[in-house]
């Protein structure tokens, strides 16, 4: 069964840092790009960050680049998220996504994982 | 970066009506717009990508339109479970951005 977990949110104050997993199972993140998005309360969805199949191309918006950092660790099929200097508006619900070339979309998510910026 | 603009933001309806809802991109995106479902505390699921294609497993009576910059979602026959929210999303260039949601609730 094809299924994204998230993990690794949670509380930190403002400036810290954070790294969110996101567990890929039936399927190899070798062969799909992935992307992070994140819903802050009441608000809509915000893409965040790409990376392609192969991690040789990497997006990101411009909301947290150079903040942030998406990875991966194919021998895990594990994709990740470095967050540092986090801000108040980093406040979200975090997760990620699996992109379907063929069709140019998200088809697999994770149910995400709270990141909350507070002092 | 693309702009999504979506109409309305929320709308109320009955088991039965005929919805539709609106996607409009600040520049033309060809056939890269998809659009999601999304209920609180799941997971966002996918219903139609590339405009008009259903995706696998999902009732028929999702479909998309539209071409250029202006898109529509419907769904004819709202069933209980199709009350949710529902954003688009261009895939054409990165930044990949949403639509702000429209929220379908219960009249």
């Amino acid at each position: 069964q094809v299924r994204l977990v998230e993990s690794g949110g949670g509380v930190v104050q403002p400036g810290g840092s954070l790294r969110l997993s996101c567990a890929a199972s039936g399927f190899t993140l070798s062969s799909h790009a992935m992307h992070w998005v994140r819903q802050a309360p009441g608000k809509g969805l915000e893409w965040v960050a790409f990376i392609r199949f192969d991690g040789n191309n990497r997006y990101y918006a411009d909301s947290v680049r150079g903040r942030f950092t998406i990875s991966r660790d194919i021998s895990e099929n594990t994709l990740y998220l470095d967050m540092s200097s986090l801000r108040a508006e980093d406040t979200a619900v975090y997760s990620c996504a699996k992109e379907e070339g063929e069709i140019d979309a998200f088809d697999i998510w994770g149910q995400g994982t709270m990141v909350t910026v507070s002092s | 970066d693309i702009q999504m603009t979506q109409s309305p933001s929320s709308l109320s309806a009955s088991v039965g009506d005929r919805v539709t809802i609106t996607c409009r991109a600040s520049q033309t995106i060809n056939k890269y717009l998809n659009w999601y479902q999304h209920k609180p505390g799941k997971a966002p699921k996918l219903l139609i990508y590339g405009v008009s294609s259903l995706q696998s497993g999902v009732p028929s009576r999702f479909s998309g339109n539209g071409s250029g910059t202006d898109f529509t979602l419907t769904i004819s026959g709202l069933q209980p479970e199709d009350f949710a929210t529902y954003c688009c999303q261009q895939s054409y260039s990165s930044p990949f951005t949403f639509g702000q949601g429209t929220k379908v609730e219960i009249k």
